[in-house]
């Protein structure tokens, strides 16, 4: 069975720009979420996605925005990039409909840089 | 707040020794669930472990085995006989059941482990 997968697997962008990154869940799971892993700061939550709906989102501003489409896979948009947007981004996915009590099983990631 | 602190950073050890691996969190959830992922290189986490906060059950499976104290708020992770494809960056996380928190993982910063042939 196929896991997550993400793309692209690397991302280099200006300031200023706007990026789109992409995410397939395992097959059968609803539930797909975004995190970040910038250097210094560990792994910090984005978004959560379920059912095509935007549930629940970190501490991160509105330039950062997704949506899941109706096979469940999902995009990451970052608006007007800035130098500290430069990090590993990783989508998980779960059976479930994102309860506590999920599982999420993380793709490999797509390494944005910002130039 | 939620938090998970693991403590050592940066691990080395010489192929087949054992070691541990300390994660410390803070909930005010009765309800909660811990889990351990490990990332290589590669960057893909890998889910290893979960456990529920009522399971206090040990766990091995394996060269892995996995301690789990809610009187000390810990939940540590043993490798034994350790292996060069050990090495990795390994995280611990807390999911809780309050809303607006059920849906995300709290990580660690994670601890780097080296395993020396």
């Amino acid at each position: 069975e196929a896991g997550v997968t993400q793309s692209p697997t690397h991302l280099i962008k200006t300031r200023g720009q706007q990026v789109t990154l992409r995410c397939s869940p395992i097959s059968g799971h609803t539930s797909v979420y975004w995190y970040q892993q910038a250097l210094g700061l560990g792994l910090q939550f984005l978004l959560w996605y379920d059912e095509g709906e935007e549930r629940n989102r970190g501490n991160f501003p509105p330039r950062f925005s997704g949506r899941q489409f109706p096979n469940y896979s999902s995009e990451l948009n970052v608006n007007a990039l800035e130098l500290e947007d430069s990090a590993l981004y990783l989508c998980a996915s779960s059976l479930g409909s994102g309860g506590f009590t999920d599982t999420q099983y993380f793709g490999p990631g797509t390494r944005l840089t910002v130039l | 707040a939620q938090k998970v602190t693991q403590a050592q950073t940066e691990i080395s050890v010489v192929e087949k020794e054992d070691v541990t691996l300390d994660c410390v969190y803070e909930t005010r959830d009765t309800t909660y669930y811990l889990f351990w992922y490990k990332q290589p290189p590669s960057g893909e986490l890998v889910f290893l472990i979960r456990r529920n906060s009522f399971d206090e059950q040990n766990e091995i499976s394996g060269r892995y085995s996995w301690n789990f104290q809610k009187s000390t708020s810990s939940f540590n992770f043993t490798i034994t006989a350790s292996q060069v494809v050990d090495s990795a960056v390994y995280f611990c996380a807390l999911s809780e059941a309050r809303t607006g928190a059920n849906s995300k993982l709290t990580f660690g910063k994670g601890i780097t482990l080296s395993v020396r042939p």
